[in-house]
């Protein structure tokens, strides 16, 4: 089916692991977004992507590593995770060629640090 | 930065009530609003898109407004659905970001 997948939905780690969440889209999207939410704190941007091999930190990106070698892929890796980190992330993409237009969401990715 | 903010933070209807939830933003230089709605344990939907050009858009029973100049975006859902019982999320779309307000969790009761 079209659209934005992300894995694992669930995660349990402990804290000094390191994680990676994936994220894929089928519609060839440029922009790509990852955002963690977290209660009190609404949605926060991690990092994103303009296009393949090009990517810019967010509001808050410190602990987190991001890539995007294909464009239909965009995953964030935790290289240390932390108990800060425990939060629940989600894969954004925009449907246009720039940054104006509709933004599309996947399921998210629910991870625990120990 | 720029500064989206979301009131009131929940809000309880009875079913069939018409609402308007609020939406605000200090940084009056965006590209578009989107209103988004959010399940429990759920991604975001994407609800309504209006760019900057643009005074409203309406899909079904939604039609969001946007103000641009006094930095204001309203969502009206007529005739509330207890299916409508979300949390509604509105985002600002500037130069290279998009920012998120902390939504207003509806309940509709039937």
């Amino acid at each position: 089916d079209a659209g934005i997948t992300q894995s694992p939905r669930y995660k349990i780690t402990e804290t000094g692991r390191q994680v990676t969440l994936m994220c894929h889209q089928t519609w060839s999207h440029s922009y790509m977004f990852w955002y963690r939410q977290d209660l009190g704190h609404g949605l926060r941007l991690i990092y994103y992507s303009a296009a393949a091999d090009i990517t810019d930190k967010g509001e808050v990106p410190d602990g987190y590593v991001v890539s995007r070698s294909k464009t239909e892929n965009f995953p964030l890796t935790l290289e240390s995770a932390t108990r800060s980190q425990t939060s629940v992330y989600f894969c954004a993409s925009i449907g246009t060629s720039g940054n104006t237009g509709e933004l599309f969401f996947g399921e998210g990715s629910r991870l625990t640090v120990l | 930065k720029q500064e989206v903010t979301q009131i009131p933070a929940a809000l309880s209807v009875p079913e069939g009530e018409n609402l308007v939830l609020n939406c605000s933003f200090t940084d009056s230089a965006i590209y578009n609003l989107q209103w988004f709605r959010q399940d429990p344990g759920k991604g975001l939907t994407s609800l309504l898109l209006i760019q900057s050009s643009q005074r409203e858009q309406t899909s079904g029973r939604l039609n969001a407004s946007l103000d641009k100049s006094s930095g204001r975006s309203t969502l009206y859902i007529a005739a509330s659905q207890p299916g409508d019982s979300a949390t509604y999320l509105c985002a600002v779309t500037g130069a290279n970001n998009l920012f998120f307000g902390t939504g207003t969790r509806l309940t509709v009761i039937p």
